[in-house]
């Protein structure tokens, strides 16, 4: 079956500096994989939504890959903040007739 | 625009207390929407899937008679835990999508319930 890994350490990274988390899968590509933040008590915010034959995408500060031959997306977030301090999430839809699969996320610090 | 209410934000109660979360979208008419159980440190684990006029799709494990769901309309979805005991203690969140169960359009979520059984 499919699996989703997320490095379950915390991310340390100074203020200023770009932030990069990595979301692996196995198996098969999904058909599209979206990134969301989450803060502490509060439910995901979507952030990006990348396709399989796309292999970058941007958003502010914020970019996305996705590689199919290493089965592999990487979220930097460039110039961190402090206030970009959170968990974030990734998540693989497959495509029609598969429910999202999600990983357990990636909790980013950021120092100043 | 996509904001989604969730209600309440905390409940705690007695054993055996049935509890209900509204999940309201607020600028949009969800097609779907998605209930889901948080545990600390745990990816989001999804229990159910309703959409507006029809009968929820619960995933595997998750008890039809314990955990109701209705979606009266295209803005309103609700979870009842019946009968709560301290396991069904946890953090539930509900999200909205304009699209189907299987849409690749982005899911909104509320803000989450955490829910505490004494």
């Amino acid at each position: 079956s499919q699996k989703i890994e997320q490095n379950s350490e915390a991310l340390n990274i100074q203020e200023g500096k770009t932030a990069t988390l990595t979301c692996n899968y196995t198996n098969y590509s999904p058909a599209y994989l979206q990134w969301y933040r989450q803060d502490p008590g509060r439910g995901p915010v979507f952030l990006l939504l990348i396709r399989e034959n796309e292999k970058e995408k941007r958003k502010e500060r914020l970019k996305v890959t996705f590689d199919t031959t290493l089965k592999q997306s990487l979220f930097h977030i460039t110039a961190s903040q402090p206030a970009d301090s959170a968990t974030y999430l990734c998540a693989l839809d497959m495509g029609s007739n598969y429910q999202l699969i999600w990983g357990a996320g990636t909790k980013l610090i950021i120092k100043p | 625009g996509a904001v989604v209410s969730q209600h309440p934000s905390r409940v705690i109660c007695k054993s055996g207390t049935s509890v209900k979360i509204e999940c309201r979208s607020l600028d949009f008419q969800a097609t779907t929407m998605f209930w889901y159980r948080q545990f600390p440190k745990k990816s989001l684990m999804l229990m159910a899937t309703s959409n507006e006029g029809s009968k929820a799709t619960y995933e595997q494990g998750v008890e039809k008679d314990k955990f109701l769901i209705n979606h009266a309309s295209l803005t309103l979805s609700t979870l009842t835990v019946t009968s709560a005991h301290p396991e069904d203690s946890s953090f539930y969140i509900c999200s909205a999508s304009a699209g189907g169960r299987y849409s690749n359009q982005p899911q909104h979520f509320g803000d989450g319930t955490r829910l505490s059984i004494l």
